[in-house]
């Protein structure tokens, strides 16, 4: 089975903080996404990566930012973690099917 | 755009009832449809999926037929128990973006034993 592993189960962070969300996956994958989920709005794309060192943005990408500099990991870094980037973020990954394998996903609490 | 429009939760159901959560889909051409169920604490998981107009996907007893007519692609569970309950999202995947899943904002059930 594939395996996507994220770093941190839960975060607490304080406004201003840079903050640097990991992700990792063990089936050679091109594709990477991160994910944001919020109550009543589903989940929402951030940015997502096909390649190593290539990324598109999602449908929610202001605030954050990406880099995948290795094929197996994925980051996501918020620049300045505000109050409302507080939510649940899940990193996933595909092949060339849209099957996603989706990590347990990271809490993220910005106070 | 492309979306997804699944019934709001709570779903709260008796074990052994019969389940029906509502999908519907706005897209271009024929989308790839997909449930995925969200146990408590953890990711997701792929549930089913159906590729293309009539296709039924299946699995642990849950049903979902791809409805071009109706743009739906409801799931159904004919006896329900204590474990399915969770959260379950409806999801596509353009034709034009084979790569990119688009979801609906999930429908939690509650099974009450």
């Amino acid at each position: 089975d594939v395996k996507v592993t994220q770093s941190s189960r839960y975060l607490v962070k304080r406004t201003g903080e840079k903050v640097f969300l990991e992700c990792v996956q063990d089936m050679d994958h091109e594709n990477m996404f991160w994910y944001r989920q919020d109550p009543g709005l589903g989940l929402r794309l951030i940015y997502f990566s096909y390649d190593v060192k290539m990324k598109e943005k999602g449908d929610i990408p202001e605030g954050y930012s990406v880099s995948r500099e290795k094929k197996e990991r994925f980051s996501l870094i918020l620049e300045s973690a505000s109050t409302n980037q507080t939510s649940m973020y899940l990193c996933a990954s595909s092949g060339d099917s849209p099957r996603n394998a989706f990590g347990s996903g990271t809490r993220l609490t910005v106070v | 755009g492309d979306s997804v429009t699944q019934m709001e939760g709570p779903v709260t159901l008796s074990e052994e009832a019969f389940l029906t959560i509502n999908c519907t889909y706005t897209a271009t051409g024929y989308p790839s449809l997909f449930w995925y169920v969200q146990y408590p604490g953890e990711g997701l998981q792929l549930l089913l999926k159906a590729t293309k107009a009539d296709d039924k996907g299946s699995n642990k007893g849950f049903e979902a037929t791809y409805r071009k007519e109706t743009t739906s692609f409801h799931l159904e569970k004919g006896s329900v128990q204590v474990s399915d309950s969770a959260v379950y999202f409806c999801a596509l995947s353009p034709m034009d973006s084979s790569y990119k899943l688009i979801f609906g904002s999930g429908t939690r059930l509650l099974v009450r034993p």
